[in-house]
């Protein structure tokens, strides 16, 4: 199983301000596999990044994903306060698919 | 538009089984994957199962091997996921989400259906 570890567990950031998020592969993942999704309280997970770099359709382009490897980032250039949210890393490259813990991104 | 509609929130006893429905509307459903993500409250996401819509036999997380059915019904676009010998561990959020087959990821979730194990 590949499990995938974000980083950090919490981040408190203001308006404005560029948020990095980390997710760190057991073993290596083809970015073609490794998608990002925003989860606000109450609600389902949205796709924001699929193949690591890619965005979803109406993401804007303050959102971005790059990496290879074991190395994923998610980078949001200037926050805006929609953007307060929990963020999880995925992949599908095998079976069972996993997701990281998450890193929620709060208002400072 | 695509949509994924679930089945109201549930609440069983220890021991039970739950069936959760997940009904897509807005695309062709035999043509792509259809998995469950649940979410223990105040916890990440993990992944359950994947089934095809088409046809063959649905796979299952290991943890959940022989505690889940996947069924789907084709004339009303409809997925079944059925947990048995509930748990109060097992009280959850638990979602369906369409895999896009270019993407490879999760484009369309159901909202959710909450399940509760109590005595």
């Amino acid at each position: 199983e590949i499990v995938l570890t974000q980083s950090p567990g919490t981040l408190s950031l203001s308006p404005g301000e560029r948020a990095t998020l980390s997710c760190r592969a057991s073993q290596s993942v083809s970015s073609t596999y490794l998608a990002w999704y925003q989860q606000k309280p109450g609600r389902a997970p949205r796709l924001l990044i699929y193949g690591a770099s890619s965005r979803a359709t109406g993401i804007p382009d303050r959102f971005s994903g790059s990496g290879s490897g074991t190395d994923f980032t998610l980078t949001i250039s200037r926050l805006e306060p929609e953007d307060f949210a929990v963020y999880y890393c995925q992949q599908c490259a095998t079976s069972p698919l996993t997701f990281g813990g998450g890193t929620k991104v709060e208002i400072k | 538009q695509v949509q994924l509609v679930q089945s109201g929130a549930e609440v069983k006893k220890p021991g039970a089984s739950v069936k959760v429905s997940c009904k897509a509307s807005g695309y062709t459903f035999t043509r792509y994957y259809i998995h469950w993500v649940r979410q223990v409250p105040g916890q990440g996401l993990e992944w359950m199962s994947i089934i095809n819509p088409s046809g063959g036999s649905p796979s299952f997380a290991q943890k959940f091997q022989g505690r889940v059915t996947m069924t789907r019904d084709t004339s009303t676009s409809t997925v079944y996921m059925e947990l048995s010998s509930l748990k109060s561990d097992d009280t959850a959020m638990y979602y369906c989400a369409r895999l896009q087959e270019t993407w490879l990821a999760f484009d369309y979730w159901g909202q959710g259906t909450l399940v509760t194990v109590s005595s």
